[in-house]
């Protein structure tokens, strides 16, 4: 699986927007990006994935740069529950579904 | 009920003995996983299998065995626990296909002294 680079951490105040980065430059057409994020003590919990085009759902964005080689994961208003590690994923399109984590960014809140 | 369930959530147990993780799901998938986690780190993929015949090898196999019981219960073994296998344990599910996402369980806190 490509690689994905995320900063260690970041920080936020909250309801104010958050702007999660990832670098992901050996992505291969077929390649799917993945966001992942843990709550303390926590499973991992699906946030949203796209493969070209940016994707809305409820919980957050995702911004695809044009050349697929980084993206952006933005929580248009940060609530104290937001804060987790949020992992970047990179998945190869096809029946194999193997996510890999990387260490992801670790996103505090402050009030 | 949760979609995933491991059981137990937490267990100390003694180096070189076998213990078992348990995970269920009641999601109908038939792709099930085990991850091992770190301090710090991010989640590491010891074996997954695609249906019950199906069993594959993560990154970090070894000193790990599994059995895929039936399509909605998937357990993980160490057959002599040593201290270095002390991590959070997650089991994920997920279907097949390329718009998936991958459900996990809450985790096994596992201590071996």
């Amino acid at each position: 699986d490509a690689k994905t680079t995320q900063p260690n951490s970041m920080e936020s105040n909250e309801e104010e927007p958050v702007h999660l980065p990832c670098n992901h430059s050996t992505i291969s057409g077929t390649d799917y990006i993945h966001w992942y994020r843990q709550l303390p003590s926590q499973g991992p919990e699906y946030v949203i994935h796209g493969l070209t085009s940016n994707v809305n759902n409820r919980m957050a964005s995702l911004a695809i740069a044009e050349d697929r080689k980084s993206s952006t994961l933005i929580l248009h208003r940060a609530t104290l529950r937001d804060a987790a590690v949020y992992y970047c994923i990179l998945r190869r399109g096809g029946s194999n579904y193997k996510l890999t984590f990387g260490k992801g960014t670790l996103l505090t809140v402050n009030p | 009920d949760a979609d995933v369930t491991q059981t137990p959530r937490n267990r100390i147990t003694k180096t070189g003995k076998r213990i078992m993780l348990e995970c269920s799901q009641t999601k109908g998938h038939d792709r099930m996983y085990w991850y091992r986690q770190d301090p710090g780190l991010g989640l590491r993929l010891i074996y997954y299998s695609f249906d019950v015949k199906d069993i594959n090898k993560g990154e970090i196999s070894d000193g790990y065995s599994v059995s895929r019981q039936a399509q909605a219960k998937f357990s993980l073994s160490l057959e002599s626990a040593i201290p270095n296998q002390t991590a959070l344990y997650f089991c994920a599910t997920s279907t097949g296909g390329v718009n998936t996402e991958a459900f996990f369980g809450q985790g096994t806190r596992l201590t071996v002294v």
